[in-house]
C-alpha cells in the first residue's frame, strides 16, 4: 500500500529565509509524486510534480523538489520565503500507471512565516 | 475556461440526514475523484468515476455513494450522516490515463 509521511506538523521560518519541507513515501514501484499547497478554507493548488526523468523538479512560485529514490524522499525547497507562502503544504503519491489515480496524501505541514 | 467547480460551498446538516454534493470537472476532463479532508488532516480518497462507473474506492463505508453523468459531472451522496462526516469534500478532475488531477475549492459539510 502506498503511504506518505510528513514528519513536520508545523514549521516557522522568517521571511527571506530558506525553506525545506520533508516528505517520505512508501510505494512498490516508481511513483508519481506531488506537492500541493492549501490556503485556509481553499482547495488544493498543485505546486509541482514528478513523474520521471530529471530528479530535480521546478514548480510554481519559486518552489522546487528533489526525488531521491534511495531515501524514498521528495523534499520541497524554496530559497527565500515570502509572507504569502504561509499555508499548509501536502505531499502526495499516486500510482505510475494509466487510469486509476488514487492519490494518497500526507497529513500536511503548516508553514508560518514571521517578519 | 472554468476549472473544477463544486456546489454548494457550505452545507449544514443534522445527524441521520442525507446530503448530495455536486462537482463539474474541468473542461475536457472525463474522470472525477472525490476526497474527504477532515480538519487538520490530509485529503483521503473516497472514490473515482469514469464512464459513469465507479472505478476505484477508498476505505469508506457504503453510506458514501456517487454517480457520474454523461456530461462527466458527478455527485457524492452520503446517507445517515454522522458527526464524523463533518469535513471539507474535495472533487478532482482529470483525464483517464492522465497523471494530474485538478482540484475544486471544496464543499464544507458540517453535521450537527
Amino acid at each position: 500500500a502506498q503511504s506518505v509521511t510528513q514528519p513536520d506538523i508545523h514549521i516557522t521560518v522568517s521571511e527571506g529565509a530558506s525553506l525545506e519541507l520533508r516528505c517520505n513515501y512508501s510505494y512498490g514501484a516508481t511513483p508519481y509524486l506531488f506537492w500541493y499547497v492549501q490556503s485556509p478554507g481553499q482547495g488544493l493548488q498543485l505546486l509541482l510534480k514528478y513523474f520521471s526523468g530529471d530528479t530535480l523538479v521546478q514548480g510554481i512560485k519559486g518552489f522546487e523538489a528533489e526525488f531521491k529514490r534511495s531515501q524514498s524522499s521528495f523534499n520541497l525547497r524554496k530559497p527565500s520565503v515570502h509572507w504569502s507562502d504561509a499555508a499548509e503544504y501536502f505531499c502526495a503519491v499516486g500510482p505510475n500507471s494509466g487510469g486509476y489515480q488514487k492519490v494518497t496524501f500526507g497529513t500536511g505541514t503548516k508553514l508560518q512565516v514571521i517578519p | 475556461d472554468a476549472g473544477v467547480t463544486q456546489s454548494p460551498t457550505h452545507l449544514i446538516k443534522t445527524r441521520g440526514q442525507q446530503v448530495t454534493l455536486r462537482c463539474s470537472p474541468k473542461s475536457g476532463h472525463d474522470t472525477v475523484s472525490w476526497y474527504q479532508q477532515a480538519l487538520g488532516q490530509g485529503p483521503q480518497f473516497i472514490f473515482q468515476y469514469y464512464e459513469e462507473e465507479e472505478r476505484q474506492r477508498g476505505n469508506f463505508p457504503d453510506r458514501f455513494s456517487g454517480h457520474q453523468f454523461p456530461n462527466y459531472s458527478s455527485e457524492l451522496n452520503v446517507n445517515a450522516l454522522l458527526l464524523g462526516d463533518s469535513a471539507l469534500y474535495l472533487c478532482a478532475s482529470s483525464l483517464w490515463g492522465g497523471n494530474e488531477q485538478f482540484f475544486g475549492p471544496g464543499t464544507r459539510l458540517t453535521v450537527l
